[in-house]
């Protein structure tokens, strides 16, 4: 079965740094982009970025860039999200995402379940 | 970041049919043909039930159907049944600088 399976619920304090998980499995890892989708409380769906675990080309948002840091372990067929000092804001739920620039471009096709972040002092 | 343009409600009755509209500018939608659309049940994660503007990953019933005119893409669920309540949201590819953008989403309510 291909499925994403993120890491579980964080409660952190502001000025707290972060690193969540996206394990993928069932698929060539390698073969697809990992997006990160940010969800605030009551909101929509805003796209943060997305990284080619092959090779780790990362690109950003132009709203995120700077404020968060992607990366991947291909040996692990994870991804990851991180921050270096939270701020009240960050909280919201953080979904991956499989995207498929080769066979059906641009789409979005299988999603972790999301991680809930809290940040609150 | 921009977002695309969806009304924030839409509602039928069992049977009946609901679009759903997607605005966007031909930066996006409008200058590619790489609309999708994603299902999210209250709690859980976003489900793909559209992509490329019309066509449908399997398993998605034959109920939802996509199109686009212009910078603007719809769905329609046609036979609405009780577990299509849900919101909706659309998403364009948007070139190589701002790359995706996500609509602003669409409760249904099956009356």
């Amino acid at each position: 079965e291909v499925q994403l399976v993120q890491s579980g619920a964080e409660v952190k304090k502001p000025g707290e740094s972060l690193k969540i998980s996206c394990k993928g499995s069932g698929y060539s890892f390698t073969s697809y982009w990992i997006a990160w989708v940010r969800q605030m409380p009551g909101k929509g769906l805003e796209w943060m970025g997305i990284i080619y675990p092959r090779d780790s080309d990362t690109r950003y948002s132009p709203s995120f860039q700077g404020q968060v840091t992607i990366s991947a372990d291909k040996s692990l067929t994870t991804a990851y999200l991180q921050w270096s000092s939270l701020k009240a804001s960050d909280t919201a739920i953080y979904y991956c995402a499989r995207l498929d620039l080769f066979i059906t471009p641009h789409v979005f096709d299988i999603w972790g379940q999301g991680t809930m972040l809290t940040v609150s002092s | 970041q921009s977002v695309l343009t969806q009304p924030p409600s839409a509602s039928g009755s069992p049977g009946q049919s609901v679009t759903i509209s997607c605005t966007g500018t031909s930066s996006d939608v409008g200058g590619y043909n790489y609309v999708s659309w994603y299902q999210q049940h209250p709690g859980k994660a976003p489900q793909l039930m559209i992509y490329q503007v019309n066509k449908r990953p399997s398993g998605v019933p034959d109920r939802f159907s996509g199109s686009k005119s212009g910078n603007t893409a719809s769905l329609t669920v046609s036979g609405l049944q009780a577990e299509d309540e849900a919101d909706y949201y659309c998403s364009s590819y948007a070139g190589s600088n701002n790359l995706y953008v996500f609509g602003t989403g669409t409760k249904v309510s099956v009356l």
